[in-house]
C-alpha cells in the first residue's frame, strides 16, 4: 500500500526556517516525481515544488524561488522541503504528493505550517 | 503565475448532472493532459481523472472528463450527496514550467 506521511510542520516566526519531511512507503520511491503542494485552509491548491525521481531536476513556483529547497533521499525514501525566510503568506497545509506520468495519484494527509509572530 | 480558471461554485439537484469547467490556454490545457481531483473538507485531494479522460480504478463511471480546445470539463451524472466537494483541475504549463491547479469549484448537491 502506498503511503506518504508528512512531518515537520508547526509555528514559526516570520523570517524563520522550517524543514518538512515526507516518508514514503509501498512503492519504488526513486521511480517517481514527487511534489509539495500547499493549501491555505478554505482556499485552493497551490503547487510549490517538484523533484524528479533521481533528483536531477527540481522546479519551483515563483513565490518560493530562492527561499525553498526541495530534496530527496532515495536510500531512505524521504522527500524534504527546506523553507527559509518564511512569510505570513506561506501559512498553509503542505501536502506531499506523487505523480505518475503527470497524474496526481497519491497524496499525504498534510502538515500545517503557521507563520506568525 | 497565471492559473487555470474554474467557476467558484456550482449547485445541482440530487440525481442531476453537473458539468464543471476548467479554462486555460495553449500552453497548458490546450496541449497537456488534464487531471481532475476531488477534495472533501478536511481530507487530501483524490484523483478522479487523468490525461483528459482516464479514470483510476475504483472511480465511478459517473465521473467523465473531456477537453475541447483550451477548456477541460468534468461531468458528474446522477449526483449523490457524497459528490458534494471541491473539484480541482490540474495540468502542466509548458511556458511557465510549472504545475498549475485551477482555483477549484465547490459543488453543492441540493
Amino acid at each position: 500500500e502506498v503511503q506518504l506521511v508528512e512531518s515537520g510542520g508547526g509555528l514559526v516566526q516570520p523570517g524563520g526556517s522550517l524543514r518538512l519531511s515526507c516518508a514514503a512507503s509501498g512503492f519504488t520511491f526513486s521511480s517517481y516525481w514527487m511534489h509539495w503542494v500547499r493549501q491555505v485552509p478554505g482556499k485552493g491548491l497551490i503547487w510549490v515544488s517538484r523533484i524528479k525521481g533521481d533528483g536531477s531536476i527540481t522546479t519551483y513556483t515563483d513565490s518560493v524561488k530562492g527561499r525553498f529547497a526541495i530534496s530527496r533521499d532515495n536510500a531512505k525514501n524521504t522527500l524534504d522541503l527546506q523553507m527559509n525566510s518564511l512569510r505570513d503568506d506561506d501559512t498553509a497545509v503542505y501536502y506531499c504528493a506523487r505523480t505518475h506520468m503527470g497524474n496526481w495519484d497519491y497524496w499525504g494527509q498534510g502538515t500545517l505550517v503557521t507563520v506568525s509572530s | 503565475q497565471a492559473g487555470l480558471t474554474q467557476p467558484p461554485s456550482v449547485s445541482k439537484g440530487l440525481g442531476q448532472t453537473a458539468t464543471l469547467t476548467c479554462t486555460g490556454n495553449s500552453d497548458n490545457v490546450g496541449n497537456e493532459g488534464v487531471s481532475w481531483l476531488q477534495q472533501h473538507q478536511g481530507h487530501p485531494p483524490k484523483l478522479l481523472s487523468y490525461r483528459n479522460n482516464n479514470r483510476p480504478s475504483g472511480i465511478s463511471e459517473r465521473f467523465s472528463a473531456s477537453r475541447s480546445g483550451s477548456t477541460a470539463s468534468l461531468t458528474i451524472t446522477g449526483l449523490q450527496p457524497e459528490d458534494e466537494a471541491d473539484y480541482y483541475c490540474s495540468t502542466w504549463d509548458s511556458s511557465l514550467s510549472a504545475e498549475l491547479f485551477g482555483g477549484g469549484t465547490k459543488l453543492t448537491v441540493l
